[in-house]
């Protein structure tokens, strides 16, 4: 089975802090996405990438960046978090398509809190 | 319009009934159509994925694909309690080699005892 990894399930920080979001896969995927999830709002991607420190923004990459060091681990940055950044964050990860289409698979997902 | 669309709901169905939920996208050249399911506070699970026209059946779960209509449905046979959820609708967008998704905002589906 696919394992997508989220480093937290849940997050408390302060408007202003740098906050880093952590996601490992390992099922040696090339691609990977980070959403967020507001209600009413669905799924929106932020950014996403195909190998490694490859990226590409997504529908909503303003006030976030992204880093994808090695292969297995896509890390989703708030530069300076703000209280509109509350949300519910997604990793998920797939194969390239030279595998054919293939769906994404999620992590648990991290509820993070700006205060 | 949006990409994909679906009626957010609630849809009510007894425990046993058939339970049959609809997405449509606006994208023509769309290859790849998934649904998954969201329980409350949880992440969104992988169920069905369909790429021809036609249906493909899982268990107790159909989906059905239609790409001249621009419609997609998954049908769930015999509904369980267990089943109540949010149902996502997926689809990929044309033209980008690295499948991005679009989402639809999914579906609640209510099952009763």
């Amino acid at each position: 089975d696919v394992k997508v990894t989220q480093s937290s399930r849940y997050l408390v920080k302060r408007t202003g802090e740098k906050v880093f979001l952590e996601c490992v896969q390992d099922m040696d995927h090339e691609n990977m996405f980070w959403y967020r999830q507001d209600p009413g709002l669905g799924l929106r991607l932020i950014y996403f990438s195909y190998d490694v420190k490859m990226k590409e923004k997504g529908d909503i990459p303003e006030g976030y960046s992204v880093s994808r060091e090695k292969k297995e681990r896509f890390s989703l940055i708030l530069e300076s978090a703000s209280t509109n950044q509350t949300s519910m964050y997604l990793c998920a990860s797939s194969p390239s398509p030279d595998r054919g289409y293939q769906p994404q698979h999620f992590g648990d997902g991290t509820r993070l809190s700006i205060l | 319009q949006k990409e994909v669309e679906q009626n957010s709901g609630p849809l009510s169905v007894p425990e046993g009934a058939i339970a049959s939920l609809n997405c449509t996208y606006s994208d023509r050249g769309s290859q790849s159509f998934f649904w998954y399911r969201q329980y409350s506070g949880k992440s969104p699970e992988l169920i069905m994925s369909i790429y021809s026209n036609g249906d493909k059946e899982d268990g107790r779960f159909t989906a059905q694909l239609n790409k001249a209509s621009q419609y997609v449905s998954l049908l769930i046979r015999d509904s369980q309690p267990s089943d109540s959820a949010t149902y996502l609708c997926a689809v990929n967008r044309d033209g980008t080699g690295f499948q991005k998704l679009v989402f639809g905002t999914g579906t609640r589906l209510l099952v009763s005892p």
